[in-house]
């Protein structure tokens, strides 16, 4: 099992592209998850999928949409890249249940110039 | 909104001393797990408490969850240079939200060979 893949590993992006951010699990998860890491603030929520078909915003939606595709699939898209967006974004799932661990994807180091 | 608060920042020991991480909760907590990521690279679940006053070992960490469930400590004893890292607790409450996890900001420890 490869467990939960991101793809890609680096971005480097230009203020007002977009882009998408992919991600992927084999582990029959229901539960999806969208974090940025920045020094200094840890793991923010940007948004998270309880299950195949529903999601819900995090600490810090703005600027950001998901889609959870299927079950194994959840994607981080940025419509307008802003500066304020460089960080380092995780994706991470869980089985539905109390209080499961949840598993990370390896990032993507994404850079706004 | 529920925030987890976490201390110190940063950490820097010698081989051999010891460790401790605090996290405190504005909220009743319903468990709160903690992480580890290496420099690097992505969280990595330790271990998960759930009952009142609760303390969980692992070889060196010792893991204590408090009585009013609204703060957690991770406490290494003699450290070691493999464990070098950022430490994050994780706390849910899920009388409000039964998937949204709410991360402290992490411990970045270094131990000096």
């Amino acid at each position: 099992n490869a467990g939960v893949t991101q793809t890609p590993k680096f971005q480097v992006l230009k203020t007002g592209q977009s882009m998408t951010l992919q991600c992927a699990q084999d582990m029959n998860h229901n539960s999806m998850y969208w974090y940025r890491q920045d020094p200094g603030m840890g793991l923010r929520l940007i948004y998270y999928s309880a299950s195949e078909g529903t999601t819900d915003k995090g600490e810090v939606p703005n600027g950001y949409n998901v889609s959870r595709l299927n079950k194994r699939e959840f994607s981080l898209r940025l419509e307008s890249a802003a500066p304020s967006q460089t960080s380092v974004y995780f994706c991470a799932s869980r089985v539905a249940g109390a209080g499961n661990e949840q598993f990370f994807g390896p990032g993507t180091r994404l850079t706004v110039l | 909104g529920q925030q987890v608060m976490q201390i110190p920042q940063y950490q820097h020991v010698q081989e051999g001393e010891d460790f401790t991480t605090y996290c405190n909760s504005s909220t009743t907590l319903s468990n709160i797990q903690w992480y580890k990521q290496r420099p690097g690279g992505h969280p990595v679940f330790l271990i998960q408490l759930v009952k009142s006053g609760e303390v969980k070992k692992q070889k060196r960490l010792t893991f204590q969850f408090g009585e009013a469930k609204k703060n957690s400590s991770l406490h290494i004893t003699a450290t070691q240079t493999t464990d070098v890292g950022t430490y994050f607790c994780a706390g849910r409450n899920t009388v409000y939200n039964f998937n949204k996890f709410y991360f402290g900001s992490g411990t970045k420890l270094n131990v000096k060979p």
